[in-house]
Formats: structure tokens, sequence, C-alpha cells
């Protein structure tokens, strides 16, 4: 039993299309991280959500406490674009996070 | 400002064997966390840190130890390797067992043959 599952796992899309990965959580939680991570390991947070919406640039993250559901998008996609995001929450009880799988995002020229 | 460094960023190891990793959290963090990835994963939590005591423990056996220094730096150490043990380890850093401003080193990539 996951207690995040993200969809899609894998996700193809043309330069310039708009770009849409979910989130949704079981647990209660404090707060929801939207990660980057590129080939090689490093993680970068995009985002941290407790509440609404967050945009930086091209990237825009909304959340649905009341549905447990998140969702990341990315307009005008580009090819550097191309990575692993992952969904993580953080709980109300206990200190670890609960990551969803990833998906792995690629951006065709 | 560095955020979270840890070293090495690459290591091989023979089966049996074994290893340790090291974290230097981002400056003004006194809590570590860290995670094993397998490929095609998510992280899986395997211990936290603060005030050099282990806080939680994901489910890792016992050859998975850690230990944090009074400088906050933290140290993972895994004994007899199996093979399966080979994955990417991060370290991830926060001000308190809260994880106020959680913040992820890049990783040290531990192959064991």
């Amino acid at each position: 039993k996951n207690e995040v599952e993200q969809s899609p796992q894998n996700l193809t899309a043309q330069e310039g299309e708009f770009i849409t990965i979910n989130c949704s959580y079981s647990v209660g939680i404090s707060a929801l991280h939207w990660l980057q991570q590129h080939p090689g390991g490093g993680i970068v947070s995009l985002f941290m959500l407790s509440s609404g919406k967050k945009k930086h640039g091209r990237l825009i993250a909304t959340i649905n406490i009341q549905e447990k559901h998140s969702s990341l998008h990315i307009t005008a996609s580009h090819p550097r674009d191309s990575a692993v995001y992952i969904c993580a929450v953080q709980p109300n009880t206990g200190n670890q996070f609960y990551f969803g799988t990833g998906t792995s995002l690629t951006v065709i020229p | 400002d560095a955020g979270v460094t840890q070293s090495p960023t690459h290591l091989i190891k023979t089966r049996g064997q074994q290893v340790t990793l090291r974290c230097s959290p981002k400056s003004g963090h006194d809590t570590v966390s860290w995670y094993q990835q397998a490929l095609g994963q998510g992280p899986q939590f395997i211990f936290q840190y603060y005030e050099e005591e282990e806080r939680q423990r994901g489910n890792f056996p016992d050859r998975f130890s850690g230990h944090q220094f009074p400088n906050y730096s933290s140290e993972l150490n895994v004994n007899a390797l199996l093979l399966g043990d080979s994955a990417l380890y991060l370290c991830a850093s926060s001000v308190g067992p809260s994880n106020y401003g959680y913040t992820f080193g890049s990783g040290t990539r531990l192959t064991v043959v």
C-alpha cells in the first residue's frame, strides 16, 4: 500500500505542450512537496504547498486538501524540463516523508 | 550558502564489506534524514537524527546504522553489504524534527558487486 500515488509513471511530450502530473495521497498532511530529480540523482525542491496554488515561471502547483490531491503543471514545456518529478507528503504525525515513485518526463524538441 | 553536502558521490564496494556515507546539513539545519532510492523507485525512509539521537526509523534491518555529531553532520553505516543495497542514498536536512525547510543533497551512488 502506497501512501502517495502519482500518475502518469512515464510521459513523453512535444516541446511547447502543456503538461500535467497528478498526485493523490491517503494520509493527513501538513505539507506536500513537488521535487525534480535529474539523471545522476540530485533532487531539487520545486514547491512546498499546504493549500491553494503556487507559481514559479512556467511551473504551477495546486493542492486540494479535502480531496487529497495535487497537480503539477508545466506550461510551454522545453527539453530541459526532462526529469523525474516526485510528489512527497509530510504527514501530520511522525517525522518521515512519504514519496511517490515519480513521473519520468521526456520533452522532445 | 552551501546546501546539503554528501560524500562520496560514487562508491563501489564488494558484497560483505562495510560502508560509511557522510552528510553535512545545510547551514542552520540541525536534523538529518537518510533515504535509500533504488533504481526506478521513490526514496524510502531509513532514519532521522536530531540532537544526536535516532528519532524515527523506517523498515530497514539493523545492518543500517547511523550517527549524528555535535556539528549536526551525520554518517550512515551499512554492514555486511548485499547486492540489493546498491542504490542512491540521499540525505536531507531540516530545522527541527518538524522538517521545516527540508533540503536534499545530491546523493551517494553505492554499487555493491
